[in-house]
């Protein structure tokens, strides 16, 4: 399973926009990259799923370079409300025996000032 | 659209007794996954449910084990409770849609042994 490489940690003021880099070079062909949110005592929230180029929801941007060995979450306009941790994950979503087996790193923590 | 549910919320053991948790996926999800997350760490793989079994597993004890039952909700047991088990636990439901199978997390439970 390929590993995540992210900033433990980063600042930002309500307004800005957030973006969140992961690394991972080991990516396999079958790989989906997938990023989660999480607030303290809470389930982690599913944000954005992508394989390549841009994906764009309604919450954020996932942005995939061609060689895919690393993704960038964009959030626009944080909230202090997006104080949160978040996760990359990367992983073969379907039909592998590793399918379903999500592996979590430390995540970046995000902490938005007003 | 009921997302996905855990019971109880909170929960406290003492050292040797045995805990079930309970977990009713989202609608229309067939495969559940249980997670452990310890203070400050990302959630760790404990195992997946799909179609009544045990389809993965991760570095977990034989302490822990899990069922599924025919309506696709799931119980994770732990037997003989460490001061170590005390985690939020997490449960994740899936549908393999399209090839891929994205996870949605329950709120989780939050487990102290003392």
């Amino acid at each position: 399973l390929a590993k995540t490489t992210q900033p433990i940690s980063m600042d930002s003021y309500e307004g800005q926009e957030v973006n969140i880099t992961c690394s991972h070079n080991n990516i396999a062909t079958n790989d989906y990259i997938t990023w989660y949110q999480q607030f303290p005592s809470q389930g982690p929230r599913f944000i954005i799923q992508g394989y390549k180029t841009k994906v764009t929801n309604e919450v954020a941007s996932l942005f995939i370079p061609a060689d895919r060995k690393s993704s960038t979450l964009s959030l626009p306009r944080v909230s202090l409300s997006d104080t949160a941790v978040y996760y990359c994950l990367v992983g073969d979503l379907g039909g592998s025996s590793n399918t379903g087996k999500l592996i979590f790193g430390q995540g970046t923590t995000l902490q938005v000032k007003p | 659209d009921a997302g996905v549910t855990q019971s109880p919320t909170h929960l406290i053991k003492t050292r040797g007794q045995q805990v079930t948790l309970r977990c009713s996926p989202k609608s229309g999800h067939d495969t559940v996954s249980w997670y452990q997350q310890a203070l400050g760490q990302g959630p760790q793989f404990i195992f997946q449910y799909y179609e009544e079994e045990e389809r993965q597993r991760g570095n977990f004890p034989d302490r822990f084990s899990g069922h599924q039952f025919p309506n696709y909700s799931s119980e994770l047991n732990v037997n003989a409770l460490l001061l170590g088990d005390s985690a939020l636990y997490l449960c994740a439901s899936s549908l393999l849609i399209g090839g891929k199978e994205t996870q949605y997390f329950g709120p989780g439970t939050r487990l102290l042994v003392l």
